[in-house]
């Protein structure tokens, strides 16, 4: 059964900081990855699906790599800003007819 | 292009009643699946519809159920509702299974159900 495990459970850094948020799986047989944002009380946001057979992938200010054998993928976020605060959710699509599989996410506050 | 709607964004019901969440899924997208999310559980799948077929299902209780219509717009109901029922119900669409790999998911604003 896969697992997908997000820590720190919480994160705090001033503006500016560059920061990598993890996200670790038991699985290695993977589908896709993708990452998402979710504002208190809001959606969910895509913010970049990384499909198995690739290594990273960029947008803006966002970077997300993947490591199958290691059963491990990285968000890294640039400059932080404020507006950056919110959940970052990882989650892991195990077969193409498989349901989407979460982790509990990484709450991420971005200090003026 | 519009987004996946989900209605209503907000609804308290009493113990015992049921309730009908509706989610229209993104044009094209046949596939819609639906989450619960709670603080301590997190984000839990509970089924999924493509087709008008229900194609996975998660470990929840027999109250709770959904269906999908010919224009993929899906809906959820829970029977008998529990204290523990409260929750953020979110609904995710998708193109088709085989075609998820390129694509992902898209997910809607969800639901906040509150059982009093």
């Amino acid at each position: 059964k896969q697992e997908v495990t997000q820590i720190p459970a919480a994160l705090s850094v001033p503006e500016g900081e560059n920061l990598v948020l993890n996200c670790s799986f038991t699985d290695s047989a993977i589908y896709n990855l993708q990452w998402f944002r979710q504002d208190p009380g809001k959606g969910l946001t895509s913010l970049l699906l990384i499909q198995s057979s690739q290594r990273e992938q960029t947008s803006g200010r966002l970077n997300a790599s993947l490591d199958k054998s290691s059963g491990r993928s990285t968000l890294y976020i640039a400059a932080s800003q404020p507006g950056d605060s919110a959940t970052y959710l990882c989650a892991v699509l195990p077969g193409a007819n498989s349901k989407l599989t979460f982790g509990k996410g990484i709450t991420l506050s971005v200090r003026p | 292009k519009a987004g996946v709607t989900q209605t209503p964004r907000y609804l308290i019901k009493t113990r015992g009643q049921q309730v009908t969440l509706s989610c229209s899924p993104i044009s094209g997208h046949r596939s819609v699946s639906w989450y619960q999310q709670t603080p301590g559980q997190g984000l839990q799948f509970l089924f999924e519809y493509f087709s008008e077929t229900q194609r996975n299902k998660g470990n929840f209780p027999g109250r709770f159920s959904g269906r999908q219509f010919s224009n993929s717009r899906s809906e959820m109901n829970v029977s008998t509702l529990e204290l523990g029922d409260s929750a953020l119900y979110l609904c995710a669409s998708s193109r088709a299974p085989g075609s998820r790999g390129e694509n992902g998911y898209t997910f809607g604003s969800g639901t906040r159900l509150t059982v009093v």
